[in-house]
C-alpha cells in the first residue's frame, strides 16, 4: 500500500522555466512533509519541509505547497538550473507510523 | 562534522550468500535508519533502530536483520541472497527517532549486487 505517490516517473524543463513536481499521499494523519533530492551515487539531501500547519513553504528557489484537503503537496523549482536535476522524492510523516514515508522518485532533468 | 559514512560502497555477492552492511551514524545521533532503493520502488523501509533497541521494522522478510551497538554504529544482515535484492542500501541517521524531527541524514549508501 504505497501512502506517498509520486505519479510522474520523469520531468523534463529548460534551464530558466519553473520545475513542478507532484506529490499525493492517503493518510490523513500526516502532518510534516518533506523533499529530498538524491544525485547519482549520493545519498539523499534534505531539501526542503512543511508543517500541516502552512500552506507554503519558501527557501529561496524552492518552494512547496501544500493542499490538506486534495492530500497533495507539490515542490516549485524557479528558475530551473541544469545542477537541479536529480531524483526527487517526497516524504510524509506523522500519524502511527513513526516513520519516514517515501514516495517512489521523480527524475528532473533540466536541459541547458 | 563528519556525515553518515557506510561500508563497502559496493559489493558482489551470488545467491545463497550473506552479506554485512555498516553504518557509522554522524556523532551524537542515535537514531539509524536503513532503507532499500530500487528503480520504480523509491525508498523502502527496512527497519530503525534507536538506543540499540529495533524500534521500528518495514515489511521486508526475515532474512533482513540488523543491530545497533552501544556506540550507535549499526550493521544490517541480509541472508540467503536472492536476485531482488540487488539494490542501493541507504542508512539514515537523526537525533531523535523518526517521527519525532522529521529530517534524516543519509549516507552514500551501499551497491549491492547479487548475480
Amino acid at each position: 500500500d504505497q501512502q506517498v505517490k509520486q505519479n510522474s516517473p520523469s520531468l523534463s524543463v529548460q534551464e530558466g522555466r519553473i520545475s513542478i513536481l507532484n506529490c499525493d499521499y492517503t493518510n490523513s494523519m500526516f502532518d510534516y512533509f518533506l523533499w529530498y533530492k538524491k544525485y547519482p551515487a549520493e545519498g539523499p539531501t534534505f531539501l526542503i519541509s512543511i508543517s500541516s500547519i502552512k500552506d507554503k513553504n519558501e527557501d529561496g528557489r524552492f518552494t512547496v505547497f501544500l493542499n490538506k484537503s486534495a492530500k497533495h503537496l507539490s515542490l516549485h523549482i524557479v528558475p530551473s538550473q541544469p545542477g537541479d536535476s536529480a531524483v526527487y522524492f517526497c516524504a510524509a510523516d506523522g500519524g502511527a507510523t513513526n516513520k519516514l514515508i517515501f514516495g517512489t522518485g521523480t527524475l528532473l532533468a533540466v536541459q541547458p | 562534522k563528519a556525515g553518515v559514512t557506510q561500508t563497502p560502497r559496493y559489493l558482489i555477492k551470488t545467491r545463497g550468500q550473506q552479506v554485512t552492511l555498516s553504518c557509522s551514524p554522524i556523532s551524537g545521533h542515535r537514531s539509524v535508519s536503513w532503507y532499500q532503493q530500487t528503480p520504480g520502488q523509491g525508498l523502502q523501509f527496512l527497519f530503525e533502530y534507536f538506543s540499540e533497541t529495533q524500534r521500528n521494522k518495514g515489511n521486508f522478510p526475515g532474512r533482513f536483520s540488523g543491530r545497533q551497538f552501544s556506540n550507535s554504529r549499526s550493521e544490517m544482515n541480509v541472508s540467503t541472497l536472492e536476485l531482488g535484492d540487488s539494490a542501493l542500501y541507504l542508512c539514515a541517521s537523526s537525533l531523535a527517532p523518526q517521527g519525532k524531527t522529521g529530517e534524516l541524514f543519509f549516507g552514500e549508501g551501499s551497491r549491492l549486487t547479487v548475480l
